[in-house]
């Protein structure tokens, strides 16, 4: 079984500022590692994914994402944020042998953008 | 790119009364669906894996004979509530498996009073 952990429940940043959001995960297994950004009130936007091959990933939106193996964290970065930024982001792992798409999700950190 | 679409979006039910929720992959078949629960300012919480042409896979702690599941067809899996209570009111959220890659519906939100 895996788990996921996200450090940081809620992340202040102010506007064209960078940010960070910290996740780890823990498992027994090769993993696959995810990022998601949910709206309110609305589903899940993929904004990046790790399954394999290069450690720094890019997404969408100018996030970017670096797979650290050894200390199994799936950290994701953007230089400078806008206020559209704002939501709430989700860091998810799939055991790369279990059933594809079945996600493990970490508790979210909620972004608040400010001018 | 491809996409799942939930319905309804949103409803409201009585207490006691079934409801059911339906997710579709409009532009691609999906053999694989997911069933998950997200509790206001919480997380998703899987609750089960719906297969096509056979039963769902529960989660521990789902109740299956609450929370049925049916994956009739390619692009159609269905959940309903059944005997609905307040505290099964909750955002549920289905995914869909496509190619390296999982697609998620937009939700739908359920009210139970």
């Amino acid at each position: 079984a895996q788990s996921v952990t996200q450090l940081d429940s809620q992340v202040p940043v102010f506007e064209e500022a960078p940010v960070e959001l910290r996740c780890n995960y823990s498992s027994s297994v090769s993993v696959y590692l995810f990022w998601y950004v949910q709206y309110p009130n609305q589903g899940l936007q993929l904004l990046l994914k790790y399954l394999s091959g290069s450690t720094l990933v890019k997404g969408i939106n100018g996030f970017e994402a670096e797979f650290n193996k050894s200390q199994t964290s799936f950290h994701l970065r953007k230089p400078s944020v806008h206020i559209s930024d704002t939501a709430e982001y989700f860091c998810a792992v799939s055991d790369a042998t279990d059933s594809w798409g079945k996600f493990q999700f970490g508790a979210g950190t909620q972004v608040v953008v400010t001018p | 790119g491809a996409v799942v679409s939930q319905h309804p979006s949103w409803v409201i039910c009585k207490s006691g009364t079934s409801v059911k929720i339906e997710c579709r992959s409009l532009d691609f078949q999906a053999t694989t669906m997911f069933w998950y629960r997200q509790f206001p300012k919480q997380s998703l919480m899987l609750m089960a894996t719906s297969n096509e042409g056979s039963k769902a896979t529960y989660e521990q702690g789902v109740e299956k004979d609450k929370f049925l599941i049916n994956h009739a067809s390619l692009t159609l899996s269905t959940l309903t509530v059944t005997s609905a209570h307040p505290e099964d009111s909750s955002f549920y959220i289905c995914s869909a498996s496509g190619i390296y890659e999982q697609y998620f519906g937009p939700g739908t939100r359920l009210t139970v009073t």
